[in-house]
């Protein structure tokens, strides 16, 4: 079967660096990408990843290794504002995207 | 409108009723996707729609059906609702359905069916 895996629940200090894991079974890989959502509201899109290395873009980068089926996301200099759920997506064979059940992410001051 | 727009914001519906969720996108865009979200359990794929006039089958397309007459609109059809239906469901469109797409979501539409 299918799977993505993510922790459930994560704690940071406001200005700190968090790092996200996901790691994925999938039958097929055609990318990975990164969702955040705010509680009650919908998920928007963060990041691409579709070949090994890391995507960087302002406070938030993302790295792959298809190898091992793996991937980060990482915060850097939290932000109160940061505190939300962070979604992990594979694209696979049949180009659908196969969703983890999300990290929420708990930012203290 | 701006993006994409789904109605009703919320519903409380009573089992073994009908109801449609509507979901409208301005962004001319070819594909687009009904999920639910469920508590613990990540996005899970209902139907979807590659173009206007074809549809398909998601991961749990048992007791919903779409329908995709035109570039914009994407309803989805409650023929008969039962309580496991209870779920956060959310439309999203994408341009073209390749590999590198972005979807992009609508607002959500929470239901509870009793």
């Amino acid at each position: 079967g299918q799977n993505i895996d993510q922790p459930t629940e994560m704690t940071a200090t406001e200005g700190a660096i968090v790092q996200i894991n996901c790691t994925y079974q999938t039958s097929g890989f055609n990318g990975l990408f990164w969702y955040q959502q705010h509680a009650g509201e919908a998920p928007t899109f963060l990041s691409y990843n579709v070949l090994d290395g890391l995507e960087e873009k302002g406070r938030f980068s993302s790295f792959l290794s298809r190898s091992k089926g793996y991937s980060y996301l990482l915060l850097k200099e939290l932000q109160m504002k940061d505190s939300a759920s962070y979604l992990c997506a594979v694209r696979d064979s049949n180009y659908q995207l196969i969703w983890g059940a999300g990290t929420k992410l708990i930012i203290k001051p | 409108i701006a993006g994409i727009t789904q109605a009703p914001t919320s519903q409380i519906l009573a089992a073994g009723r009908r109801m449609t969720l509507r979901c409208t996108q301005d962004m001319r865009h070819n594909a687009m996707y009904w999920y639910r979200q469920d508590l613990g359990l990540g996005l899970r794929l209902i139907h979807y729609s590659n173009t206007a006039g074809t549809t398909g089958k998601g991961e749990v397309p048992d007791g919903y059906s779409v329908s995709r007459a035109n570039t914009d609109d994407f309803p989805l059809t409650l023929a008969s609702a039962v309580p496991s239906q209870t779920s956060v469901y959310f439309c999203a469109s994408s341009p073209a359905g390749g590999a590198s797409d972005t979807q992009y979501f609508g607002p959500g539409t929470r239901l509870t069916v009793l």
